[in-house]
């Protein structure tokens, strides 16, 4: 059984980094075509794909956030960090983990979600 | 960057109708789209992939079609657990891109 849970912060000040953390069961990252990646969704708006790690750490990143967007995997705690420098409360959303399976195009199993406010 | 488009934004139904939700790719992306069923305060789930092939477990009512530049999602019967948000989503070059949803309400 494939899960995914996101932990973190629920409040961050403006210009303070954001990390939150992505732990998985029912897969492994060191499986080949294996990926997860990071989506978010502010209250009320679309979703917008952030960011992507693969199982040979291949990373993938929006154009639009590349700057500010670190992943990062640990394999043996089965866990994939998202770290995003200087929040701005336009940066408020739902953070999602997700799963893609090969041949990585779409997401197959998501996190439950978690909650990130920016304000001061 | 690719954009995806949707429409309508909204859509009023009644259980028991067919609705169909298009979704407009801003290139051609062959058929790597995939659709979504997003209910409140929930993670999306995948419905179809690859345009046309319904996930494990999708009731059979929803189908999807189209290549290239366009794509629907047909719900024939629309039942209560429906009423929902519906986002599409492709894949190329690294990336990926949702379109702006759309709600289909209980008319």
């Amino acid at each position: 059984q494939v899960t995914l849970k996101e932990s973190g912060p629920a409040l961050v000040k403006p210009t303070q980094t954001l990390t939150l953390t992505c732990t998985f069961s029912g897969f492994s990252l060191s499986t080949s075509a294996m990926r997860v990646n990071w989506i978010r969704q502010p209250p009320g708006k679309a979703l917008e794909w952030l960011a992507r790690i693969d199982w040979d750490d291949d990373k993938f990143y929006s154009t639009s956030l590349r700057t500010r967007l670190t992943v990062s995997k640990d394999t043996s705690k089965n866990q994939v960090v998202l770290t995003m420098t200087n929040m701005d409360p336009v940066d408020t959303a739902t953070y999602y983990c997700a799963r893609t399976s090969p041949p990585g195009r779409y997401f197959d199993y998501w996190g439950q979600g978690a909650l990130v406010t920016v304000s001061s | 960057d690719i954009q995806m488009t949707q429409s309508p934004s909204t859509l009023s139904a009644s259980v028991g109708d067919r609705v169909t939700i298009t979704c407009r790719a801003s290139q051609s992306i062959s058929t790597w789209l995939a659709w979504y069923q997003q209910k409140p305060g929930k993670a999306p789930k995948l419905l179809i992939y690859d345009a046309s092939t319904l996930e494990s477990g999708v009731p059979s009512r929803f189908s999807g079609s189209g290549s290239g530049t366009e794509f629907t999602l047909t719900i024939s019967s629309l039942q209560p657990d429906d009423f929902a948000t519906y986002y599409c989503q492709q894949f190329n070059s690294y990336k990926y891109t949702f379109g702006q949803g759309t709600k289909l309400e209980i008319k």
